[in-house]
């Protein structure tokens, strides 16, 4: 147990719909990173927070968003859902910003 | 984006044998390298990492190599057991982890 928690863990909607996906880090953690990793795909680095604060940003599309609240767990929001983004979508966390990240179970995403 | 290779996407290997992983990435600005290991239905676990001020670094039967002239590391795994079956991925650090896309490690008794 990584201590990194998701939720929902399978989660099932319609193209066009909106769907909210949570991590609560580990206790301790300041930053909290998001993945998306599709059927044979690495990991494709989406976003990172840092205690609140957009650190980083990677393959994100701009119908998907991210914060990180004052208790330091995150959401991933995903709109306008496309059968393309049917995927596993990770949350990590770790105490700074570049060292081992430890990683919840998942979140997986089926668009139909 | 396409930073860090790992261009085999399978390797098998004997049990007892040792499971030799490679990795590439692109940019010189990295300076923290690390392997995961992941099993089916679980998210990514961390395995070992290396500094690129080192070019070697050894926990236990797990062995990370950096060469930073040619942008490689490689992680050796000796020996080879059926509970290292699982994807391997390569990720280079700087102020966020770029991943590769894996390599599927079976181990064969």
């Amino acid at each position: 147990d990584s201590g990194v928690t998701q939720t929902p863990k399978h989660l099932i909607t319609a193209t066009g719909q909106r769907v909210t996906l949570r991590c609560s880090p580990r206790s301790g953690d300041l930053s909290v990173y998001w993945y998306q990793q599709s059927l044979d795909q690495g990991l494709q680095f989406l976003i990172q927070y840092y205690n609140g604060e957009e650190r980083a940003k990677g393959n994100i599309l701009e119908r998907f968003s991210a914060q990180q609240f004052p208790d330091l767990h995150s959401e991933l929001n995903l709109s306008s859902l496309e059968l393309g983004d049917s995927a596993l979508y990770f949350c990590a966390s770790s105490v700074g910003g570049a060292g081992e990240q430890y990683f919840g179970p998942g979140t997986r995403l089926t668009v139909t | 984006d396409q930073q860090v290779k790992q261009n085999s996407p399978s390797l098998s290997v004997q049990e007892g044998r040792i499971s030799i992983l490679n990795c590439d990435y692109t940019n010189s600005m990295f300076d923290y390298f690390l392997w995961y290991k992941k099993y089916p239905a679980e998210g990514p676990t961390f395995l070992i990492s290396i500094s690129s001020i080192k070019d070697k670094n050894e926990d236990g039967r797990f062995t990370v190599f950096l060469n930073k002239s040619a942008k490689h590391l490689s992680l050796h795994i000796v020996p080879s057991q059926p509970g290292d079956s699982a994807v391997y991925f390569c990720a280079a650090s700087k102020s966020h982890s770029s991943f590769g896309a894996g390599t599927t490690v079976t181990v064969r008794a």
